[in-house]
């Protein structure tokens, strides 16, 4: 099973870039990465989902080292509507490794 | 993409008693799924629903307690029995569409459980 671990919480100011990494060290050769997003009382939202290298979008970019075992989810000049909590997921080929861990809430002060 | 939706958005049951939650997503789906996410906490897969047969449960978790239906490939339901306060939690239906060697995988929007 690929376990991840992120921080528990993370504060940043409007405006600022935020970068929030993600351990996975047991990351299996043909697992993605995928973020997620999640506001309160709603759904985890799909953000962005990357294999090596860099991904970006309207919304994020995703770095994954050489290695695969840690990415880092880049959110450009957030904003207040950017308090969520984050999951990252790397889970294995199976249903079964569909697991979240337990995520990193980000709080944008003003 | 995937559209979920899901009935009840919210209810509130007494200790003993069950809750069917519905999940209807906008297209044909192969890989559905049900969680639960407890307040303040991370989602915990409950099972994989599968489309002809049983579901498949996560350690923990066990048909008695979550019977689970699948009887097409845009509808499933999760049933929730002799319900007791520490089953009040948010209940969500979710999907995996694969494309090539990716996937995305999309939620509905949870149902809400009390349990009084």
């Amino acid at each position: 099973l690929a376990k991840t671990t992120q921080p528990i919480s993370m504060d940043s100011y409007e405006g600022q870039e935020v970068n929030i990494t993600c351990s996975h060290n047991n990351i299996a050769t043909n697992d993605y990465i995928t973020w997620y997003q999640q506001f309160p009382s709603q759904g985890p939202r799909f953000i962005i989902q990357g294999y090596k290298t860099k991904v970006t979008n309207e919304v994020a970019s995703l770095f994954i080292p050489a290695d695969r075992k840690s990415s880092t989810l880049s959110l450009p000049r957030v904003s207040l509507s950017d308090t969520a909590v984050y999951y990252c997921l790397a889970p294995l080929g199976s249903a079964r490794q569909l697991t979240f861990g337990s995520g990193t809430q980000l709080t944008v002060l003003p | 993409s995937a559209v979920i939706s899901q009935k009840p958005s919210r209810d509130i049951c007494q200790r003993g008693t069950s809750l069917t939650i519905q999940c209807q997503v906008d297209s044909q789906v192969t890989m559905m799924f049900w969680y639960r996410q407890q307040p303040g906490q991370s989602l915990t897969l409950i099972a994989t629903a599968n489309q002809g047969s049983e579901a498949t449960y996560e350690s923990g978790f066990v048909i008695d307690k979550f019977p689970i239906s699948r009887p097409n490939l845009t509808f499933s339901t999760l049933t929730v029995s002799n319900m007791s306060p520490e089953d009040s939690s948010i209940y969500l239906c979710s999907v995996v569409l694969l494309s090539g060697g990716s996937y995305e995988q999309y939620f509905g929007p949870g149902t809400r459980l009390t349990v009084t």
